[in-house]
């Protein structure tokens, strides 16, 4: 089965320190999402590209965050500098643009932790 | 923007019977799916439902809208143990983004 993938799983760092996280969308998707997940604020959308162009980051700090989409097969989020509220799993998404009515693919996410 | 509700927010169930989740949400909606995160896991699409529909059967689960009540309703019948996870209602706006509830997190025992 085709699969969104995450790097890295896990990342462990103090604050200050820049973290970049990235996604490989399923091959043939052109819309990426990226998700932000916290036990107080549920799922929130970050970023939305599609075809490589970024649509909507009004979910994203501007000051800090930012999403890229260097070539359709990886998307980046960084977070310059980060802060310990940045904790959080980082969910990247695909699916494709079909008209509308189409499920998101998810991967497993990034657990980010910012001492 | 808007958001799913899921109610209850936790259920605790013994193997073999029925769950159901409900969702409400505020604004009109061009569909509205169902997602399930196993601990440590994404988000694993379940079902979809258009707004134009009433009802939608996937396996064990049965799907209900009522958007005239701006609500959804998620059953899963026979319940296994592998069916412990979080569930979530999420609305599509247009433009394929989605809006998610909080989840509803379901124990099945074994």
């Amino acid at each position: 089965d085709a699969r969104v993938t995450q790097t890295p799983r896990h990342k462990v760092t103090e604050m200050g320190q820049e973290v970049t996280m990235r996604c490989q969308p399923i091959l043939g998707h052109n819309t990426v999402f990226w998700y932000r997940q916290t036990m107080m604020q549920g799922l929130e959308l970050l970023a939305y590209f599609r075809n490589r162009a970024p649509l909507d980051d009004s979910g994203m700090p501007k000051d800090r965050f930012s999403a890229e989409m260097p070539d359709a097969t990886l998307a980046t989020l960084k977070i310059q500098p980060s802060e310990p509220r940045d904790s959080a799993v980082y969910f990247c998404a695909s699916g494709p643009d079909r008209g509308g009515n189409q499920p998101q693919h998810f991967g497993d996410g990034t657990r980010l932790s910012i001492l | 923007s808007q958001q799913g509700e899921e109610d209850p927010q936790a259920l605790s169930i013994q193997e073999g019977e029925n769950a159901t989740m409900n969702c409400s949400y505020k604004t009109s909606i061009n569909n509205l799916q169902w997602y399930r995160q196993n601990s440590g896991r994404g988000l694993v699409h379940l079902i979809l439902i258009r707004s134009n529909e009433r009802e939608k059967h996937s396996g064990r689960l049965r799907v209900t809208l009522d958007t005239s009540k701006k609500s959804s309703s998620l059953l899963i019948t026979a319940s296994r143990a592998a069916d412990t996870a979080s569930y979530f209602c999420a609305t599509d706006e247009g433009n394929n983004r989605l809006a998610f509830g909080k989840g509803n997190q379901v124990v099945v025992i074994p």
